[in-house]
């Protein structure tokens, strides 16, 4: 079974550009979630979507951060007029079910680099 | 929500048994506890997770204390590819901690070889 991908692995983007990254959660997964992980800091939750569905955005950013999990394709997690300060790794996670009883599944991140 | 507290670094030699203590004090009765580890450069892996018995897996063992306030996870044989930072996390049967994993800074893990 193919785990959870992420691309693009490594983005540069110039401040003021759009940033687009995507998961594709593992096969079977309706429920996932994206993290961010900042220089030198641990991992923060951003938002949680299920198909077609945002089920809790608490985490994100309330400008220029937004996520979609359409019926078709990946999860796509946008960053309209970047700054520097969001360069960091953003990693996507994918569940089976909601609940503390099931793991998520990492992907190996998206490392996105602000100039 | 209920915290836990990990010792910031640990070191063990390759081959040996390794003990990763957390402590979960306010852990009320229906929060699960979960382990995760994350490896240099790479995205956080799961590894084990248990309510109330002790449990196991190809990766590891979880023991949980009676009153459940600490658990541990086993390595059985660490190697150097389990040279990784690890953590222990509480998730709750309800509200945005059953599904939002919160990270603490873990306890990073050396393998001497």
């Amino acid at each position: 079974n193919a785990g959870v991908m992420q691309n693009p692995r490594h983005l540069v983007r110039r401040r003021g550009q759009e940033a687009r990254l995507r998961c594709s959660p593992m096969k079977g997964h309706s429920h996932v979630y994206w993290y961010r992980q900042l220089p030198e800091e641990g991992l923060k939750f951003m938002v949680y979507l299920q198909k077609e569905n945002i089920i809790d955005e608490s985490g994100m950013p309330k400008e220029r951060f937004s996520a979609e999990f359409p019926k078709e394709g990946p999860s796509i997690l946008r960053i309209q007029q970047v700054v520097r300060g969001d360069s960091a790794a953003y990693f996507c996670a994918s569940s089976l079910q909601e609940g503390p009883q099931w793991e998520q599944y990492f992907g190996p991140g998206t490392r996105l680099t602000v100039t | 929500d209920a915290k836990t507290t990990q010792p910031n670094s640990m070191e063990s030699n390759e081959e040996e048994p390794v003990h990763l203590p957390c402590n979960h004090s306010t852990i009320s009765g229906t929060d699960y506890i979960h382990w995760y580890r994350q490896l240099p450069s790479q995205g956080p892996e799961y590894v084990i997770h248990g309510l109330t018995s002790n449990v196991n897996n190809r990766m590891a063992s979880l023991a949980i204390a009676e009153d459940r306030k600490s658990s541990t996870l086993i390595l059985h044989r660490a190697t150097l590819r389990d040279a990784a930072v690890y953590y222990c996390i509480l998730r709750p049967d309800s509200g945005a901690g059953s599904y939002q994993l919160t990270f603490g800074k873990g306890t990073k893990l050396s393998v001497i070889p």
